[in-house]
């Protein structure tokens, strides 16, 4: 099975204070996606990224940044200037490469005070 | 519009009761899963289907049955067999060969058992 591990289970920053969510995968696919997904206190979770593992370019998407090292596995998340609407909890999605099986890791929940 | 609808969104069952919890999809999408997701303990896997009249176990099946009888729907039942149903239930799915593609979520089904 595709598996990641997210080791942090809560961080808690001061707004507009950067954050790094830390996440590792294994998989045994050579080619594969990788996902991060945020889950507000609604409940529903939401897709933020899909990357390849052919590409490993650091992607910018306003205040998030996502850094992709396939040597080591990772593919972190850091979220630039926090917001109070930031406050979810991440989940690292496991690689997707064809494998039916997805383990999600524990995620990590976020809180941004004001 | 297209998505996923779980229902119901709230339910209370009394010990030793079965209670079956609905997950109807419009996005023509093969895949289908049910996670459970506790306090700190992020989404485990129940049950997976990806096709018709297929499913497999994930890694807390013991306590829940499932069936796929048609494409877009993927319903799991909660038996008097689970110890500790008391959770949230997300179900989700995914394009069909597309591994590329994100799971599309739910708004999830809270259980307590009274």
């Amino acid at each position: 099975a595709q598996k990641v591990t997210q080791a942090q289970t809560e961080i808690s920053v001061v707004e507009k204070e950067d954050v790094t969510l830390d996440c590792v995968y294994e998989t045994r696919d050579t080619t594969y996606y990788l996902f991060w997904y945020k889950q507000p206190p609604s409940g529903e979770l939401v897709f933020l990224i899909r990357r390849n593992s052919f590409d490993e370019q650091n992607e910018i998407s306003g205040r998030y940044s996502w850094n992709f090292q396939k040597s080591t596995s990772s593919f972190n998340f850091t979220i630039t200037a926090s917001q109070v609407v930031d406050s979810a909890v991440y989940f690292c999605a496991p690689p997707q490469g064809g494998s039916e099986k997805l383990v999600f890791g524990k995620g990590t929940k976020l809180t941004v005070n004001p | 519009d297209g998505g996923i609808t779980q229902s119901p969104k709230y339910l209370f069952r009394k010990e030793g009761q079965n209670v079956t919890l609905s997950c109807e999809q419009n996005l023509n999408h093969d895949a289908m899963y049910w996670y459970r997701q506790d306090p700190g303990q992020g989404l485990r896997l129940i049950y997976y289907s990806q096709i018709v009249n297929d499913f497999q176990k994930g890694d807390i099946a013991e306590g829940y049955s499932v069936s796929r009888e048609k494409k877009e729907s993927f319903p799991l039942t909660v038996t008097s067999a689970q110890k500790n149903p008391t959770a949230f239930y997300l179900c989700a799915s995914m394009g069909s060969g597309s591994y590329t593609g994100e799971l599309f979520f739910g708004e999830g089904s809270r259980l307590t058992v009274l």
